[in-house]
């Protein structure tokens, strides 16, 4: 059973328009992720969140925007999607174990195929 | 810097055949490894993890991994497949984090799409 919530799961639509991708967690985890996932590539980190007010951008760049205003959301906005934003975005959430690790805890993907 | 190399990019077998997905990383501190693995139109799941102690490292699905750090590789096996193990597996480091300001970024590599066929 998913502890982590992605909205919507596939999406079509035309240039120009704006998208917001949901992302919740029920897990009281302080720390959130938004990857970037195209075939046959490696996973890139786009934004991630310690915590309420905190954002920051992740190592491959991206036209996207992000918002955390409460702990369990953390919502992804492009303003005029491309066609170049096709692709899967992966949200994840993690707690600190005892040993230090930063075990992350994935979302399902919201597929978004910009026409 | 990290970096992850899955010198595999598909790995075909037949059912109840032993696989080996092969893994290697490198980064000048100490890590952690993961192995995920992705079922079609799903999210990223996580199979095991190497913090510290035993080399060798159990997972769900009865996957296992080795890490070696004089090879540093951390390849997973199975002794037996099934269909249901048809997947895409994604190794991934991070590294030793002092918490705090680190956020324990983890680098993946581009992934192995397993095929079991029967």
């Amino acid at each position: 059973e998913a502890d982590i919530y992605q909205t919507p799961r596939y999406l079509v639509i035309g240039t120009g328009k704006k998208i917001t991708l949901e992302c919740s967690q029920t897990m009281g985890h302080d720390k959130m992720y938004w990857y970037q996932q195209d075939p046959g590539m490696e996973l890139h980190l786009i934004h991630y969140s310690y915590g309420v007010n905190s954002t920051e951008k992740g190592d491959l760049s991206s036209e996207s925007t992000v918002s955390r205003i409460r702990t369990e959301h953390f919502p992804l906005t492009l303003e005029s999607a491309r066609p170049s934003h096709t692709s899967q975005y992966l949200c994840a959430s993690s707690v600190w174990t005892i040993s230090g690790a930063n075990v992350l805890t994935f979302g399902a993907g919201s597929r978004l195929t910009v026409l | 810097a990290q970096s992850v190399t899955q010198l595999d990019s598909q790995v075909p077998v037949f059912e109840e055949a032993p696989v080996e997905l092969r893994c290697n990383y490198s980064s000048s501190v100490s890590v952690y490894l993961f192995w995920y693995v992705q079922y079609p139109n799903q999210g990223l799941q996580l199979l095991l993890k190497y913090l510290s102690g035993s080399t060798l490292v159990k997972g769900i699905n009865g996957f296992e991994a080795e890490f070696n750090k004089s090879q540093t590789s951390f390849h997973l096996r199975k002794p037996s497949v099934h269909i249901s193990d048809t997947a895409e597996y994604f190794c991934a480091v991070s590294d030793h984090s002092a918490g705090g300001t680190s956020y324990g970024k983890l680098t993946f590599g581009q992934g192995t799409i397993l095929t079991v066929h029967p």
